[in-house]
């Protein structure tokens, strides 16, 4: 089936960089992508998401930018923090699928140097 | 916001027993609930879907058999892990949803519970 995936596996930035994170998907009816962190030993924690309507959304600190012609969405996170560092996952949605499930990319690992 | 909750947090099983671990939405009603199997350094695989009242949907490769789930009430989804073995050692981790149109209608995440087999 067709999944999403993640360019960089592991990603590291100073303190007060910041830091852009990939995710290539692969499912073009997929309309809705969400963008979550993961600490270890924890659930996923929301982040952003976006709709397939739009190119760009802005939250505090972050930025998901969406391109549709490429199939591609990336996460910026603005002065990175210590507390940032986590593993990132995409996921896209496709609510004409069965139940509207996420699919998760493999996710990227982002250690924040002080 | 919407809170889903996980029981327990963490188990320790020995190899052949079962294990049953629920995963509440307390703050609204979950018509649907995923469970999700993580297993270290990898991304989140699901596992089944479940909505109140009907039967688990499970995904391909999924043993319907040795993880049973059941979603008997709006707010509560139970998975039990059946002869539980070593490569069953996993973290799982629950979402709920509600319904369509409603404010609830995302889906949010448990803490997870961590599964050590022995």
């Amino acid at each position: 089936g067709e999944s999403v995936g993640l360019h960089l596996p592991t990603l590291s930035v100073q303190e007060g960089d910041n830091s852009i994170i990939n995710c290539a998907y692969s499912n073009s009816a997929s309309d809705y992508f969400i963008w979550y962190k993961q600490e270890s030993g924890k659930g996923p924690q929301f982040i952003i998401d976006i709709r397939s309507n739009m190119d760009k959304r802005q939250g505090q600190r972050v930025t998901v930018l969406l391109n549709k012609t490429v199939k591609h969405l990336s996460l910026q996170i603005a002065a990175t923090q210590p507390g940032d560092s986590a593993v990132y996952f995409c996921a896209e949605n496709w609510y004409g699928g069965s139940q509207g499930n996420l699919i998760f990319g493999k996710g990227t690992k982002l250690s924040v140097k002080p | 916001g919407a809170v889903v909750s996980q029981h327990p947090s963490w188990v320790i099983c020995k190899s052949g027993t079962s294990v049953k671990i629920e995963c509440r939405s307390l703050d609204f009603q979950a018509t649907t609930m995923f469970w999700y199997r993580q297993f270290p350094k990898q991304s989140l695989m699901l596992m089944a879907t479940s909505n109140e009242g009907s039967k688990a949907t499970y995904e391909q490769g999924v043993e319907k058999d040795k993880f049973l789930i059941n979603h008997a009430s709006l707010t509560l989804s139970t998975l039990t892990v059946t002869s539980a073995h070593p490569e069953d050692s996993s973290f799982y981790i629950c979402s709920a949803k509600g319904r369509p149109g409603t404010l609830n209608y995302e889906q949010y995440f448990g803490p997870g519970t961590r599964l050590t087999v022995t």
